[in-house]
């Protein structure tokens, strides 16, 4: 069975640009969660989708965004990019997205601002 | 305070000892706990889920869970340098969806 597959793993942007993540999760999984990890903050929640729909969202600027689409498949979006959005961008994906339900990790991608 | 706190380390032990990893959280309501790995460079790996009070064993690993004293651990036998890695402590709460709260990580070194 595939794991999360995240695209792109390395990206190189300038200031004051967008970017486009894409995660797609393991087949059956309904439940994708994106996170931001730097080694300051840590492993920080954006938000989680589940059946197209956004259920739930950290504390980040609205320029950060995402969606989910009806094979599951996620993408995130950032724009007018800053110094300070590079980062690991981790998105995990679980069966229902519940309490009690076990989520797993892509390779992440490392997503560097100049 | 911050909801998950785990002590960043790094935790050295022996090749073959036993590693404790402690966390503590700071909610009282329904929550499950995971416990991932973390390699330099890689993204989080799942080790361990438990939802209910007590010991679940898998392996060499073993977590703890006691909810009365809010902390939850890990305990890995026969410590294997290639279990030097982060250990991060999750908790998910029941009514948030699969949103997970993070500590910031227990760096553990197993020195052969």
């Amino acid at each position: 069975k595939a794991g999360v597959t995240q695209t792109p793993r390395y990206l190189i942007k300038t200031r004051g640009q967008q970017v486009t993540l894409s995660c797609s999760p393991i087949s059956g999984h309904r439940s994708v969660s994106w996170y931001q990890q730097t080694p300051g903050q840590g492993l920080q929640f954006l938000f989680e989708y589940f059946s197209e729909t956004q259920r739930n969202k950290g504390n980040f600027p609205g320029r950060f965004s995402g969606r989910q689409f009806s094979n599951s498949r996620s993408e995130m979006n950032v724009s007018t990019l800053e110094l300070g959005d590079s980062a690991l961008y981790l998105c995990a994906s679980s069966l229902l997205g519940q309490g009690d339900t076990e989520a797993f990790f892509g390779q992440g991608t490392r997503l560097t601002v100049v | 305070q911050k909801e998950v706190e785990q002590n960043s380390g790094p935790l050295s032990v022996p090749e073959g000892a036993i590693a404790s990893l402690n966390c503590t959280y700071s909610d009282r309501g329904s929550q499950s706990f995971f416990w991932y790995r973390q390699y330099s460079g890689k993204s989080p790996e799942l080790i361990m889920s438990i939802y209910s009070n007590g010991d679940k064993e898998d392996g060499r690993f073993t977590a703890q869970l006691n909810k009365a004293s809010q902390y939850v651990s890990l305990l890995i036998r026969d410590s294997q340098p290639s279990d030097s890695a982060t250990y991060l402590c999750a908790l998910c709460f029941y009514n948030q969806g699969g949103k997970l709260i993070f500590g910031q990580g227990t760096e553990l070194s197993v020195k052969p």
